[in-house]
């Protein structure tokens, strides 16, 4: 069973290049985030798809867009990227049937923007 | 607004040593609380979640946390650290708005010595 499956694992980017990551999860979820994590803020929410053909924007969207191609993908866009922008991507998804249920977490993207 | 506060970015201890890793939660809602562990270059796996059916949550690898409403606490501990409980731990709770989205805390790491 895949769970949630990123690509690319690792990026270096150069500033104002753009570049999507991939998120495809195989467990049925209707819902579907993007967070980035950097030292000592956790985990910050980007965007987040509650359902296929809906997206909303997170606490950090500046900079980034979205698309939830279809119930099992949820990708992210970096246009320009800067390196502020320099992270660790994590994907993950859940089903909103219960609102106690949890996220599980794509292996992570880390992207360098120099 | 819901969050969590991590007390310590960095805890140490020794082997076979108790674990406790602590978590206070602001929610004007019943919150339901997370504890999710993340090993080096992994992503992020659950280890337990309070939802209310009862205040000792029992996880896995030896996990458990207690949830007091009076202390708006809802700390994580093991009565003997292994050396590979190594890794950052997160504190989250879930946004009363709906859809499922995490508020994470700040993260503690965790060093298991000898």
């Amino acid at each position: 069973n895949a769970g949630v499956t990123q690509t690319p694992k690792f990026q270096v980017l150069k500033t104002g290049q753009s570049m999507t990551l991939q998120c495809a999860q195989d467990m049925n979820h209707n819902s579907m985030y993007w967070y980035r994590q950097d030292p000592g803020m956790g985990l910050r929410l980007i965007y987040y798809s509650a359902s296929e053909g809906t997206t909303d924007k997170g606490e950090v969207p500046n900079g980034y867009n979205v698309s939830r191609l279809n119930k099992r993908e949820f990708s992210l866009r970096l246009e320009s990227a800067a390196p502020s922008q320099t992270s660790v991507y994590f994907c993950a998804s859940s089903s909103n049937r219960n609102r106690n249920t949890e996220a599980f977490f794509g292996q992570g993207t880390r992207l360098t923007v120099v | 607004a819901q969050s969590v506060t991590q007390l310590g970015s960095h805890v140490s201890v020794s082997e076979g040593a108790l674990v406790l890793l602590r978590c206070n939660y602001s929610s004007s809602v019943p919150p339901y609380l997370f504890w999710y562990v993340q090993y080096p270059n992994q992503g992020l796996q659950l280890l337990l979640k309070y939802t209310s059916a009862a205040t000792l949550v029992k996880g896995i690898n030896g996990f458990e946390a207690e949830f007091k409403k009076s202390e708006t606490s809802f700390h994580l501990t093991k009565p003997s650290a292994h050396m590979r409980d190594a890794a950052e731990y997160f504190c989250a709770v879930l946004h009363s708005g709906g859809y499922n989205k995490l508020i994470f805390g700040a993260g503690t790491r965790l060093a298991v010595h000898p």
